[in-house]
């Protein structure tokens, strides 16, 4: 198994500039998740899906659209790229969700730089 | 005040040495806490997870909860250069789940 895999490793954007980060898992886990991680800031919640056709904000949705099409899938959309979103997105899965000590399990990230 | 404190160090100590990590959170409805450890430029994985109160051991490290004065610690016993990492800690509230901010482990050989 791959588990969690993300593409691309490394962008660099121009402000206004749209583009889609890449994630996918092969576990056939129900829940997916988008984090940014940020210096001092933790990992913070941006969107998150409890199953395909399914999607819901998290803590700082603003400037990002997610999908799920299928189970495997869940791709970030930078709709206009702002220097405010230079971060390390991780996408994350698990079998049920989040709490109750389920284990989440996270891709390698993408390092986003907007000039 | 965030729902979870953590200080993000840098923690710098000796290959050996006995390592504690803590961190302090708000709402005492919580009641999962884990750690996970995030190697350099990886995603973070889970370590440990410990349910309510009381300690939890896998082989050197320990993790303790004390849900009296909101405190978790992760203690780290016989340090390796290969325990260098950054440990996040995390709480479960209402199934989300609320992160410390991390703390930069260094173990100088």
């Amino acid at each position: 198994n791959a588990g969690v895999t993300q593409t691309p490793k490394f962008q660099v954007l121009k402000t206004g500039q749209s583009m889609t980060l890449q994630c996918a898992q092969d576990m056939n886990h129900e829940y997916m998740s988008w984090y940014r991680q940020d210096p001092g800031m933790g990992l913070r919640l941006i969107h998150y899906s409890v199953g395909a056709g399914i999607t819901d904000q998290g803590e700082v949705p603003n400037g990002y659209n997610v999908s799920r099409s299928t189970t495997e899938d869940f791709p970030l959309r930078l709709l206009s790229a702002a220097p405010s979103q230079t971060s390390v997105y991780f996408c994350a899965s698990s079998y049920l969700g989040q709490g109750a000590g389920e284990t989440q399990y996270f891709g390698p990230g993408t390092r986003l730089l907007v000039l | 005040q965030k729902e979870v404190e953590q200080d993000p160090g840098p923690l710098s100590v000796p290959e050996g040495a006995i390592v504690s990590l803590n961190c302090t959170y708000s709402n005492s409805a919580f009641q999962y806490f884990m750690w996970y450890r995030q190697y350099s430029r990886k995603g973070p994985e889970l370590l440990m997870y410990t349910y309510s109160s009381g300690n939890k051991e896998d082989g050197r490290f320990t993790a303790q909860v004390d849900k009296s004065s909101k405190y978790i610690s992760l203690f780290i016993r016989d340090s390796q250069p290969s325990d260098s990492a950054t440990y996040l800690c995390a709480v479960d509230s209402n199934y989300q789940l609320i992160w410390g901010a991390g703390t930069k482990l260094i173990i100088k050989p």
